[in-house]
């Protein structure tokens, strides 16, 4: 079974709106973290937002935040205000408590934002 | 602060030829290395981890292997390379730590011919 699942392969969104980005996820751990990146068309992977299992809140990281529905096992990625350089692929990924040691992230197979003028 | 250095940035190589990228880290010590590699508009599939120098995990039996010669140098290798070996090559870094992100270079986009 595929430990993340990212439905959307693309979404658009006319800049300034807000856009949510789906992510559910599939664990049998009680403690893990899930991490949000963005990899614009020049291939580099940024690092945006985290959410751990255990935190009460949702995550925030100004126009980023994380609405996580823990019972439900989504993590969906929330931009406000969309710019034109937030077009991108976005990748959700989940890291095991079991594999906190080792440090390795599971990714979802991304989502491709389009932000329109 | 801390860098990660991957080269060469784009690889065009025969079927059946060697491979190899390296991948460097500074500013850090006794780092988890990873490389994944990520195949045009997917996501990213994890080849190979280490937690130390000489310590090597596979995650998919493939025709490459890797090495960790010293503590933040990490090379990805083939003997003979395939077509279905093209793709973009990420090596990782992070500290140990539930919530600490991998911090990625910036790839290598390989294609075999």
């Amino acid at each position: 079974a595929q430990k993340i699942t990212q439905t959307q392969p693309g979404m658009f969104v006319q800049e300034k709106e807000a856009v949510t980005l789906d992510c559910t996820y599939d664990t049998s751990d009680q403690s893990y973290g899930l991490f949000w990146y963005k990899q614009p068309s020049s291939g580099e992977m940024i690092f945006l937002i985290y959410q751990g299992s255990y935190d009460e809140q949702n995550a925030t990281e100004g126009r980023y935040s994380l609405n996580f529905q823990k019972a439900r096992k989504s993590a969906n990625l929330v931009i406000s205000a969309s710019q034109l350089g937030d077009s991108a692929m976005y990748f959700c990924a989940m890291r095991e408590g079991q594999d906190t040691s080792y440090g390795k992230l599971t990714f979802g197979q991304g989502t491709i934002l389009t932000v329109h003028p | 602060s801390q860098t990660i250095h991957q080269w060469p940035a784009t690889l065009v190589q025969p079927v059946g030829s060697p491979l190899s990228l390296e991948c460097t880290v500074e500013g850090t010590s006794n780092p988890n290395l990873y490389w994944y590699r990520q195949a045009a508009g997917r996501g990213l599939q994890l080849l190979f981890y280490s937690v130390g120098i000489g310590q090597i995990s596979s995650e998919v039996p493939q025709n490459l292997s890797a090495s960790r010669p010293q503590d933040r140098q990490f090379i990805l290798s083939s003997k003979k390379l395939l077509l279905s070996d093209s793709g973009f090559y990420l090596c990782a870094w992070t500290r140990r730590g539930l919530n600490l992100p991998l911090h990625f270079g910036n790839g290598t986009r390989l294609t075999v011919t």
